[in-house]
C-alpha cells in the first residue's frame, strides 16, 4: 500500500491563481480531512470527508473548496490564493470517522503564494 | 486560550537523558489522546495512544489527568533518533474525527 499521498511536493504561486492539491489514498479509509500547519501553530483543519459524497468545513475553511466523488480521493481546491495562504498542507485518512482511530497523514505540500 | 497547549521548547538534552513534555487542553468533553511525532516538517505520525490508566510503549510513557485536563510524556534513556517534535493531540466524542493539535514542543538530543 502506498498509504497517503500528496501532489505536487512544491508549489509556488502567484497571488490571484488557483489550483488544485490532491490527496488520494489506497486504505479504503472512510475518513479524510485537511490540514494546514503554520509556524507556531499546530495543525488547523480545513475540511474534511466521512464518506464520498460527503464535506464539510473544519476551523479555517475559508478560500477553500473540496470534493469528494470516490473514497480514495479529496482534493483541496485554492480558488484564489492569497499570501495568507502559505503554509505546508497535510491531508490525512482514518478508517472511519470514530474518535479514537489512528489517523494517517501524507506527506505534505508546501505552498508558497507571492 | 488554545484548545490545546503544549510546553514551550525547544528542549535540548544529552543523550541518556529523560525528558517530559506537558499538554493541557481546555474541552472537558475530550475523550481521545495522542502524541504524535513530527520530523524535520515531515508529516506527523503516531507515537501512542494516552489511555486513562496511563501506558508505557518501551521508553516511551504516557499519563493522563483528567481532573486537570493534562497530559504528559516521558522518554527515558533519550537516544539522537528521539530528536523531533512532539505534538499533543486531542479529540472530543462528539467531534468525530477532528483532532485538535498543540502547537508542538521541539527536542533536540545532543551526544
Amino acid at each position: 500500500n502506498a498509504g497517503v499521498t500528496q501532489t505536487p511536493k512544491f508549489q509556488v504561486l502567484k497571488t490571484g491563481q488557483s489550483m488544485t492539491l490532491q490527496c488520494a489514498q489506497d486504505m479504503n479509509h472512510e475518513y479524510m480531512s485537511w490540514y494546514r500547519q503554520d509556524p507556531g501553530m499546530g495543525l488547523r483543519l480545513i475540511h474534511y470527508s466521512v464518506g464520498a459524497g460527503i464535506t464539510d468545513q473544519g476551523e479555517v475553511p475559508n478560500g477553500y473548496n473540496v470534493s469528494r466523488s470516490t473514497t480514495e480521493d479529496f482534493p483541496l481546491r485554492l480558488l484564489s490564493a492569497a499570501p495568507s495562504q502559505t503554509s505546508v498542507y497535510f491531508c490525512a485518512s482514518s478508517y472511519n470517522a470514530g474518535y479514537k482511530e489512528t489517523q494517517y497523514f501524507g506527506p505534505g505540500t508546501r505552498l508558497l503564494v507571492l | 486560550r488554545k484548545e490545546v497547549e503544549q510546553d514551550p521548547g525547544p528542549f535540548n538534552v544529552p543523550e541518556g537523558a529523560t525528558v517530559a513534555f506537558n499538554c493541557t487542553y481546555s474541552n472537558s468533553a475530550s475523550q481521545s489522546f495522542f502524541w504524535y511525532r513530527q520530523d524535520c516538517r515531515k508529516e506527523p505520525k503516531l507515537l501512542m495512544s494516552v489511555y486513562s490508566s496511563g501506558n508505557e510503549d518501551g521508553r516511551f510513557t504516557a499519563q493522563l489527568n483528567r481532573a486537570s485536563q493534562y497530559i504528559s510524556l516521558l522518554i527515558r534513556d533519550s537516544k539522537l533518533s528521539d530528536s523531533a517534535t512532539y505534538l499533543c493531540v486531542v479529540n472530543a466524542y462528539n467531534q468525530g474525527g477532528k483532532l485538535i493539535f498543540g502547537q508542538g514542543t521541539e527536542l533536540s538530543v545532543k551526544p
